[in-house]
C-alpha cells in the first residue's frame, strides 16, 4: 500500500456541487498538507496541518475547507466548486528536524480535478 | 517570494551530463529537490540543510550556497529514467515558523 493514499484519483463534477477529496497515511506523521498544481504555477498550498487540532490557511485556501479527522486522515472540500478550480490536488505529510523545519514532503499519488 | 528555477526546460542525449538552478531572492533554512513524472506525485530526492553542503547519490547530487541563496541540481551520465520535471522547495524561516515555496519546475527530457 502507498504510504499517502489519495481517492479520488480523478473526479469531473458540476459548478456549484460540493466535492470531497479524501486523503490518509500510514507514514505516522504529525503534518499534512494540501497543495494544488497546475501548468507552469508549481506547487501551492492551500491548507495545512500540524496535528489533529491544528488548521492553518495556506496561500490559495479562499473557497476551500479541511477537516481533520485523525492523525492519519485529511480531507479537502470545495463548497462549491467553480472551474478555475479544476487542477491536479496532491496531499503530502512530513517529518521535521529538531529546529521545526519540514524535513521533506511525501506526496499522495493525486487527484486531478475537473470541474464543468 | 517562489523560487526562480533555470533552465525551464532541457533536452539530453543519454549519457550528457546537466545543471538545474534554483535561486531564491529569501534566505534559506534549506532546500529539497524533487522529481516528476507527467500525472505522478512528486519523489522526494534529497534535503540540503547547511550553508555549502553537498549531497548525492548515484548520479545525482546537489550543492547548496546559502550566502547566494542558491542551490543546483547535478546530473550526471543521464538516463533515460530522469526524464521528468524537477522541483526545488525552498525553506525560509517566517514569523510562526517556517514555510516552503516550491519552483515551477525544469522539464528535462533525456533521448537514447
Amino acid at each position: 500500500d502507498a504510504d499517502v493514499t489519495q481517492t479520488p484519483r480523478n473526479r469531473i463534477t458540476k459548478t456549484g456541487k460540493r466535492i470531497m477529496l479524501e486523503c490518509s497515511q500510514t507514514k505516522g506523521h504529525d503534518r499534512m498538507y494540501w497543495y494544488r498544481q497546475d501548468p507552469g504555477l508549481g506547487l501551492r498550498l492551500i491548507y495545512y496541518s500540524f496535528d489533529v487540532k491544528d488548521i492553518n490557511k495556506g496561500e490559495i485556501s479562499d473557497g476551500y475547507s479541511v477537516s481533520r479527522q485523525a492523525q492519519a486522515k485529511f480531507s479537502l472540500s470545495l463548497e462549491s466548486a467553480i472551474p478555475n478550480q479544476t487542477a491536479l490536488y496532491f496531499c503530502a505529510t512530513s517529518d521535521f528536524d529538531p529546529a521545526g523545519g519540514t524535513y521533506g514532503y511525501t506526496f499522495g499519488s493525486g487527484t486531478r480535478l475537473t470541474v464543468v | 517570494q517562489q523560487p526562480v528555477q533555470s533552465p525551464q526546460a532541457v533536452i539530453l542525449r543519454e549519457g550528457e551530463d546537466a545543471v538545474i538552478n534554483c535561486s531564491s531572492s529569501k534566505a534559506l533554512y534549506s532546500v529539497h529537490w524533487y522529481r516528476q513524472k507527467h500525472g505522478e506525485a512528486p519523489i522526494f530526492l534529497m534535503i540540503l540543510l547547511k550553508g555549502g553542503e553537498q549531497k548525492g547519490h548515484d548520479k545525482i547530487s546537489a550543492s547548496f550556497n546559502e550566502k547566494k541563496q542558491q542551490s543546483s541540481l547535478y546530473l550526471t551520465a543521464s538516463q533515460l529514467s530522469y526524464s521528468g520535471t524537477y522541483f526545488c522547495g525552498t525553506e525560509i524561516i517566517q514569523a510562526g515558523g517556517f514555510k516552503t515555496i516550491f519552483g515551477a519546475g525544469t522539464r528535462l527530457f533525456v533521448k537514447a
